[in-house]
């Protein structure tokens, strides 16, 4: 079984700013980590991923995330926010010997000018 | 590449009718998912094909869901008997082939069951 949590329904952060949101997982094996983006009335949009390797992995738009295997984290970071990164983020896992993604019930991060 | 399209994009139908949605994925994707979304949560999947076969369906498509992707390209998800309850955004995706790839989106079917 995989499971993915964002403890946190909202982030609101100052421009300019750096900005974390969290993600934790659970799985059997071992784990793929996705970060996505929605924006209102689009679909998601891939970020960032992680397979193995570095824990530090860099993604889309500046975004980079850190991979914590003995906190089960994948949390999502940006060392200054943008007003445009203000959307709805997904974190997702996926056991290495799975082909579904279980997705967590999204962060809306508000950036304020 | 012109990435995942989906159509309709939107779909008002009345209780106890038929719907059908299309998904066409990226040209070279093999593998394509189906996952549906209600406001608040995050996508949840529903089934998946590699190249014509599905592989795994969810406990969440009941009997009246059915999914199929005859020659390994599109896709199409038919809810037989719509009830309000599947009031949602159904979202396809397709990646390159099973592991790490990573799952493009297409712009979701959003239904309204009334």
């Amino acid at each position: 079984a995989q499971s993915v949590a964002q403890p946190e329904d909202q982030v609101n952060v100052a421009e300019g700013n750096p900005l974390t949101v969290k993600c934790t997982y659970s799985v059997s094996g071992n784990p793929y980590l996705f970060w996505y983006v929605q924006y209102p009335n689009r679909g998601l949009q891939f970020l960032l991923k992680y397979i193995t390797g570095d824990n530090l992995v860099k993604g889309s738009y500046g975004f980079e995330a850190e991979f914590n295997k003995s906190q089960t984290s994948f949390h999502l970071k940006k060392p200054s926010a943008l007003v445009s990164d203000s959307a709805l983020y997904f974190c997702a896992v996926r056991d290495t010997n799975a082909g579904k993604s279980t997705f967590g019930d999204g962060t809306t991060l508000t950036v304020k000018p | 590449d012109t990435g995942v399209s989906q159509d309709p994009r939107h779909k008002i139908t009345k209780r106890g009718q038929n719907v059908t949605f299309r998904c066409d994925p990226i040209s070279e994707h093999n593998r394509l998912y189906w996952y549906r979304q209600t406001l608040g949560q995050g996508p949840e999947f529903l089934t998946y094909f590699q190249n014509e076969a599905q592989l795994e369906k969810s406990r969440l498509l009941s009997d009246r869901f059915s999914a199929e992707r005859p020659k390994g390209s599109f896709s199409t998800l038919e809810i037989q008997r719509t009830e309000q309850g599947d009031s949602a955004m159904y979202l396809c995706a397709s990646s390159l082939e099973l592991g790490a790839d990573t799952q493009y989106f297409g712009p979701g079917t959003r239904l309204t069951v009334l």
